[in-house]
């Protein structure tokens, strides 16, 4: 089986730096993707990591280290509008996604 | 980037009726299309993979002869709920997985439809 484990929710202060955690238990790794969703809306691609490191796009950059099962989402210089789920994601060898258990993120003032 | 629309984006039935959801590629063709459902407060979990001019491959769990898939098109996949009922009122997302850019076989995501049984 599969597993992708987040916390379930992060409250933030805007401006500030939050980082939303992922582990994952897979059987075979093809990479780790990021997913932001609104209430009532569809699921938006952020990043995706194949390998180790850290990948940067804007305010948004993920990292994946695959010999600890681990990777994140850092989302810097928070907004209001950032409140969202957030959900990492990994593909499966059906070609298919499998989604983390979600982390949603709120943002105050 | 690509475009997944869905139709309708939210209905409301009788339980034991059926509601039949639209999903559709609109700037390019899609042999594969994915179709998961959501309930509040929770992951996105795959119900069945769309394939255009085959059978669709359900998820364990997934009764096939309640959730009707039919990929009749490149552009098109349907999926009916039949004899819906209240357990059925959920969050339906279809994707659909796009040309590659960059080496990966990205997934557009329509923006859903809210089922609500009564």
């Amino acid at each position: 089986g599969q597993s992708l484990e987040q916390p379930s929710e992060v409250t933030a202060v805007e401006g500030a730096i939050v980082q939303i955690n992922c582990t994952y238990q897979t059987s075979g790794f093809y990479g780790l993707s990021w997913y932001q969703q609104h209430d009532g809306g569809a699921p938006t691609f952020l990043s995706y990591n194949a390998l180790d490191g850290l990948e940067e796009t804007g305010r948004f950059s993920s990292f994946l280290s695959r010999s600890d099962s681990y990777g994140y989402l850092l989302l810097q210089e928070l907004q209001m509008k950032d409140s969202a789920s957030y959900f990492c994601a990994v593909p499966t060898g059906a070609n298919n996604l499998f989604f983390g258990t979600g982390t949603r993120l709120t943002v105050i003032p | 980037g690509a475009v997944v629309s869905q139709h309708p984006s939210r209905v409301i039935c009788k339980s034991g009726t059926s509601v039949k959801i639209e999903c559709r590629s609109l700037d390019f063709q899609a042999t594969t299309m994915f179709w998961y459902r959501q309930f509040p407060k929770q992951s996105l979990m795959l119900m069945a993979t769309s394939n255009e001019g085959s059978k669709a491959t359900y998820e364990q769990g997934v009764e096939k002869d309640k959730f009707l898939i039919n990929h009749a098109s490149l552009t098109l996949s349907t999926l009916t709920v039949t004899s819906a009922h209240p357990e059925d009122s959920s969050f339906y997302i279809c994707s659909a997985r796009g040309p590659p850019a960059g080496g990966l076989d990205e997934q557009f995501f329509g923006p859903g439809t809210r089922l609500t049984v009564l």
